[in-house]
C-alpha cells in the first residue's frame, strides 16, 4: 500500500524567501508529525497533529515556522524568511493512533516519509 | 549535557561481524525505548522497541535496555552488507516526548 508521501523531495531556495513542504500522510492515520533532521543532529521534534485536536507546536524553532493539517490529512509545512540554519531534511511520520497518550506500547509505530531536502542559500 | 547520546561513527565492519549499538540518557522517565533503521536518502523505519528494561530479540537484532544504567544498546549478529544504514535510538515516556540521538552510521562491507 501507499507510504507516507513528501514533496517536494529536494528544495533549493534563496535566503529571505518563504517555503512550503507538504506532506501525505497514510490514510487513516490520525497522528501526523513533522521533524527536522540536521547532519549529526537526530530527529528534532517540530510539531504534532492528533486528530481534531490543537496541535502541540512545542517544538517550533520560531515564529518563521508554521504548519496546518487540513481535513484531517494532509499538512503543510510554511518557513518564512528561510535563514540558512534552516538547511535540513524535514521528515514527516504518521501513525494510526496517539499510543503514547493512551498509555499504551508505541506498537502504532510512526511511518516516515523520505523527506523533503531543503537547502538555503 | 544532551538528552540522548550516540555515537556517530562512523563504524566499519566487515560481513559477519557483531555490531554493537549504543546510546545513554538521561531522563529516568522514559519507558520504551526504540531502534530505527535509516538508508541513505530515506526516511527512518521502526526495527524494534523495548519496554521497561531487559532484552529482546528479533531474527539477527537484538536489543537491550539497562534502566539503572540509562543506557541502551543493538546488537546485530552476523552483520550483512544490506545492513549498512544510520541507527537511531529514540526513547519516550507516556506522553508527547519522543527524543531521538543524532545516529550511527553503519558500514558492513563484503
Amino acid at each position: 500500500g501507499a507510504g507516507v508521501s513528501q514533496s517536494p523531495s529536494n528544495k533549493v531556495t534563496e535566503k529571505g524567501k518563504d517555503v512550503e513542504l507538504r506532506c501525505d500522510p497514510i490514510s487513516g492515520h490520525t497522528a501526523l508529525y513533522w521533524y527536522r533532521q540536521s547532519l549529526g543532529q537526530g530527529l528534532e521534534f517540530l510539531i504534532y497533529f492528533q486528530g481534531n485536536s490543537a496541535p502541540d507546536k512545542s517544538g517550533l524553532p520560531s515564529d518563521r515556522f508554521s504548519a496546518e493539517r487540513t481535513g484531517g490529512s494532509v499538512s503543510t509545512l510554511t518557513i518564512q524568511r528561510t535563514q540558512q540554519e534552516d538547511s535540513a531534511v524535514y521528515l514527516c511520520a504518521s501513525s494510526l493512533e496517539d499510543s503514547f497518550l493512551a498509555g499504551g506500547p508505541p506498537y502504532n509505530e510512526q511511518f516516515f516519509g523520505p523527506g523533503t531536502r531543503l537547502t538555503v542559500l | 549535557q544532551k538528552e540522548v547520546e550516540q555515537d556517530p561513527g562512523p563504524l566499519s565492519v566487515p560481513e559477519g561481524a557483531i555490531v554493537s549499538l549504543n546510546c545513554t540518557y538521561s531522563n529516568s522517565a522514559f519507558q520504551y525505548f526504540m531502534w530505527y533503521r535509516q538508508y541513505s536518502r530515506k526516511g527512518p523505519e521502526l526495527l524494534m522497541y523495548t519496554y521497561s528494561s531487559g532484552n529482546k530479540e528479533d531474527g539477527r537484532f537484538t536489543a537491550q535496555v539497562d534502566k539503572s544504567s540509562k543506557y541502551i544498546s543493538l546488537f546485530i549478529r552476523d552483520s550483512q552488507p544490506s545492513d549498512s544504514a544510520t541507527y537511531l535510538c529514540a526513547m519516550s515516556n507516556y506522553g508527547q516526548n519522543f527524543v531521538f540521538g543524532p545516529g550511527t552510521r553503519l558500514s558492513v562491507l563484503p
